[in-house]
């Protein structure tokens, strides 16, 4: 298993306002992914991070509302840009490791709340 | 398409009963299912794995099946406790292609005392 550092557990947000959210594992990951999950919904795909590289986005997810670094194996951040009360939302980073492929661990989420 | 579907939507039972939570699939190619219980504020943890060639897998009292054919699984628990409250995703991996996760929306289990 893997332990994944995700912060900030919550935030309350303005309108128009960006917030950062960091991923952290203490493992060596294949892959890692952002995921959304609104209230009472599953969760949706919202890109792939890829190291080194541009992040892959899902339809629906661009970069520039959603732009995401993965400077290394283990770390990433997800940005949510120019925030809307209807980004409201858990954003949740999930991974893969490399000793356990086809198994994707989650962090504990981001609650996010938009005024 | 590919979708995962659950039933019930929610569920309420009373301490130390048992339940069983159903999920239907129409994923392919198919490479495994898996059960995640995901606590209210918090991500999803996973509770169950099973693969193409697995009927049934258990971790403490939870138990899920998986029939391939059919394209059906579940997932009974047994003896049911007030922290078995949560939400109950399947989630089906395609052996290929992007998106290779497809996940349900949960079944809500309340237990109550």
């Amino acid at each position: 298993s893997a332990v994944i550092s995700q912060k900030p557990s919550r935030d309350i947000c303005q309108r128009g306002t960006s917030l950062t959210i960091q991923c952290q594992v203490d493992s060596q990951v294949t892959m890692m992914f952002w995921y959304r999950q609104q209230p009472g919904q599953s969760l949706t795909l919202i890109a792939t991070a890829n190291q080194g590289s541009e992040a892959t986005y899902e339809s629906g997810f661009v970069i520039d509302k959603f732009p995401i670094s993965r400077p290394n194996l283990t770390f990433s951040t997800l940005t949510v840009s120019n925030m809307s009360p209807e980004d409201s939302s858990i954003y949740l980073c999930s991974v893969e490791l490399i000793l356990a492929k086809n198994i994707q661990y989650f962090g504990a989420g981001t609650r996010l709340s938009v005024l | 398409k590919n979708q995962v579907e659950q039933s019930p939507q929610s569920l309420i039972i009373l301490e130390g009963k048992n339940c069983t939570l159903q999920c239907n699939y129409t994923v392919s190619p198919f490479s495994n299912l898996r059960w995640y219980k995901q606590d209210t504020g918090r991500g999803p943890v996973s509770l169950t794995i099973m693969t193409f060639s697995e009927n049934t897998k258990s971790n403490g009292r939870y138990t899920a099946t998986l029939d391939a054919d059919t394209k059906q699984s579940s997932l009974h628990i047994t003896a049911s406790q007030l922290s078995d409250s949560a939400s109950y995703i399947c989630v089906v991996t395609r052996n290929s292609g992007n998106t290779p996760l497809v996940f349900g929306k949960g079944t809500r289990l309340s237990v109550i005392a």
